[in-house]
């Protein structure tokens, strides 16, 4: 099946640094890409969709301009948290939609990265 | 609005013992449906999917989910839970454009 790719899978960083997470689609073309974030002992719940060259769309209550997300390839999106602060710590994870003949319809996921801010 | 509930946040069950977890969605059209396992610090890995077509789903590591139209429901089951088993598992509900809304989660302890 589809490969998504994100990395890192662990970051630790100091509080008013960014931080940049990476998804790359291995073996399809990521024209869309969701963002998710989860909390601990929470669900994920959805923050950005990211579409190839345009901008990206935000949920409800989600910071755009502390949350960036770049998606200037059909198989990179990157999702960079400015000025992080400890509230930030979170597991965020991303997911592409596949594409092509043998795809179903169904979404992959990377493999999550854990974000602490100390 | 759609939604996805997992009424159980945590189960406790026995080694050998059989399982059920549930979901259910609130969803206007025909749902696509899923269950995710995520053991603790990884990502999500799919064990079933629902499109369309039977509605007792087979997925992988013996888990198998019946979609129940009627019920709005999508529960997933296993005959004998295994040691390995114990994670957290997500129930999701697919939109038209693969956003996906997830359950809360439950949390499943297996007992040696």
């Amino acid at each position: 099946g589809a490969v998504v790719s994100q990395h890192p899978s662990r970051v630790i960083c100091k509080s008013g640094t960014s931080v940049k997470i990476e998804c790359r689609s291995l073996d399809f073309q990521a024209t869309t890409m969701f963002w998710y974030r989860q909390f601990p002992k929470k669900s994920l719940m959805l923050m950005a969709t990211s579409n190839e060259g345009s901008k990206a769309t935000y949920e409800q209550g989600v910071e755009k301009d502390k949350f960036l997300i770049n998606h200037a390839s059909l198989t990179l999106s990157t999702l960079t948290v400015t000025s992080a602060h400890p509230e930030d710590s979170s597991f965020y994870i991303c997911s592409s939609p596949g594409r092509g003949p043998e795809m179903n319809t169904e979404a992959f996921f990377g493999q999550g990265t854990r974000l602490t801010v100390v | 609005a759609q939604s996805v509930t997992q009424p159980d946040i945590h189960i406790t069950v026995s080694e050998g013992a059989s399982l059920e977890l549930r979901c259910n969605y609130s969803y206007g059209a025909t749902p696509y449906l899923f269950w995710y396992v995520q053991s603790p610090g990884q990502g999500l890995q799919l064990l079933l999917k629902y499109f369309s077509g039977d509605t007792l789903v087979q997925g992988i590591k013996g888990f198998e989910a019946e979609f129940k139209r009627s019920q709005s429901s999508f529960n997933l089951r296993k005959p004998s839970v295994h040691w390995s088993d114990a994670a957290e598992y997500f129930c999701a509900v697919g939109e038209g454009t693969y956003k996906y809304i997830f359950g809360t989660g439950t949390r499943l302890k297996v007992l040696a």
